[in-house]
């Protein structure tokens, strides 16, 4: 059974910093692209970023709101996947999850698996 | 970036209802679109991918169809289970961008 689980979520101050982790059981890690998404409270989804596999040299993707704050990064032999997350804003306030992307039939990547989310909460 | 615009943002429907959710790109994404389902307190769940493809161990009471800028989500009979809200998603290319979602309410 595919699984995913987040942890990490906390209340932080502005400028703070926080690390989330997910991590996956189920399936072979080093295989997959892994993704973060977010929700804040009342709102819909939002994408924050994308993980690649070894294969594509661990590369990333961010969302324009959290390029250059937010860093992804992964221990395939621990099985996780990692959400760094400096100079936090009030606005970064959100249930965030990861998701398994996986491929369509046109080698395009879509999440086909989620966490249940970890809540970051940013006040002062 | 792509927008992704979802009409309606919420309806009202009974039991045994045929539901009809679209979804319109600001541009061509072929058919790289996901339907998901979220219920209150809950993860997204993955309904449909490639547009109109089951994702496994989704009941075939769901349906996708589209391609190109304007897509569908049907639910062909709604059941208690059902009353949730719904985001389709486009990841043909960066950022990926969602659907501001729609709410299914019981009537």
């Amino acid at each position: 059974e595919v699984q995913l689980v987040e942890s990490g979520g906390s209340l932080v101050q502005p400028g703070g910093s926080l690390r989330l982790s997910c991590a996956v059981s189920g399936f072979r890690f080093i295989d997959h692209y892994m993704d973060w998404v977010r929700q804040a409270p009342g709102k819909g989804l939002e994408w924050v970023g994308r993980g690649r596999n070894k294969a594509n040299s661990y590369t990333t993707e961010y969302g324009a709101s959290v390029k250059g704050r937010f860093t992804i990064s992964r221990d395939d032999s621990k099985n996780s996947l990692y959400l760094q997350m400096n100079s936090l804003k009030t606005e970064d306030t959100a249930v965030y999850y990861c998701a398994r992307g996986v491929l369509d039939y046109n080698n395009y990547v879509w999440f086909d698996s989620w966490g249940q989310g970890t809540l970051v909460t940013v006040s002062s | 970036d792509i927008q992704m615009t979802q009409s309606p943002s919420s309806l009202s429907a009974s039991v045994g209802d045929r539901v009809t959710i679209t979804c319109r790109a600001s541009q061509d994404i072929s058919n790289c679109l996901a339907w998901f389902q979220q219920k209150p307190g809950k993860a997204p769940k993955s309904l449909i991918y490639a547009a109109s493809s089951l994702q496994s161990g989704v009941p075939s009471k769901f349906s996708g169809s589209g391609s190109g800028a304007d897509f569908t989500l049907t639910i062909s009979s709604l059941q208690p289970e059902d009353f949730a809200t719904y985001y389709c998603q486009q990841y043909k290319s960066y950022p990926l961008t969602f659907g501001g979602g729609t709410k299914v309410e019981i009537k």
